[in-house]
């Protein structure tokens, strides 16, 4: 069973609009929580992370929102730009010593269109 | 470059060989993970290692065994692999601090080894 999910496999958006990518968890345990961007042949590089303790954290165009009673988080990158293109992974974990093993979702493919 | 680099790029070899994956981390971490992607499947942690230590394995098979002879290195010894273990093998590294968490303890990941078993 899927701890993390990711249910758009590929999202469009044309360059300057926003793109939103969506991440739900089922694992009431995870307290942190992390996006990934992935390049074709290239390991997944970290993008943002935000704690259970905040609802919302901000690092240039990209924002994290995280609802925890839903369960749920989301990935804002505003404005997006082709060079955003990519494969974003979420992820999340627990607390404590090891918390860096790391769950991941499956991933969604965004293509910023010039 | 992420200070994680892993070789082979990419490798083929048949059910009956014995090959290496290598890792290098040139971050001063004291934590290394393997990490196994296939193809339309989330990313699957396969082991942990802290401080050159096992503390994971998320039930394995035996047929992959890893080695940490230092905190610096990591392999992933194969053999006997079976065609549904070709995958793209992740190596990454962090320092775990225990509950303390910032942007510069995350996970960096290497680029990967494309393992096809034929």
């Amino acid at each position: 069973d899927q701890q993390v999910k990711q249910n758009s496999p590929s999202l469009s958006v044309q360059e300057g609009r926003i793109s939103i990518l969506n991440c739900d968890y089922t694992n009431s345990m995870f307290d942190y929580f992390l996006w990934y961007k992935k390049y074709p042949a290239e390991g997944p590089t970290f993008l943002i992370s935000i704690s259970s303790i905040k609802d919302k954290n901000e690092d240039g165009r990209f924002t994290v929102f995280l609802n925890k009673s839903a369960k749920h988080l989301s990935l804002h990158i505003v404005p997006s730009q082709p060079g955003d293109s990519a494969v974003y992974f979420c992820a999340a974990s627990g607390s404590g010593a090891g918390s860096y093993q790391l769950t991941f979702g499956k991933g969604t493919k965004l293509s910023v269109i010039p | 470059e992420t200070g994680v680099t892993q070789t082979p790029r990419h490798l083929v070899m048949g059910m009956t060989n014995k090959k290496s994956l290598k890792c290098e981390q040139h971050l001063g971490h004291n934590a290394m993970y393997w990490y196994k992607q296939s193809a339309k499947k989330p990313l699957e942690l396969m082991f942990v290692y802290n401080f050159k230590e096992q503390t994971e394995n998320n039930s394995v098979p035996s047929r992959f065994s890893p080695e940490c002879p230092n905190s610096s290195h990591l392999f992933l010894h194969l053999h006997t692999l079976q065609p549904e273990d070709s995958a793209l093998y992740l190596c990454a590294s962090s320092q775990d601090n225990g509950r303390s968490r910032s942007k510069n303890t995350e996970a960096f990941f290497g680029q990967g080894t494309r393992l096809t078993v034929v």
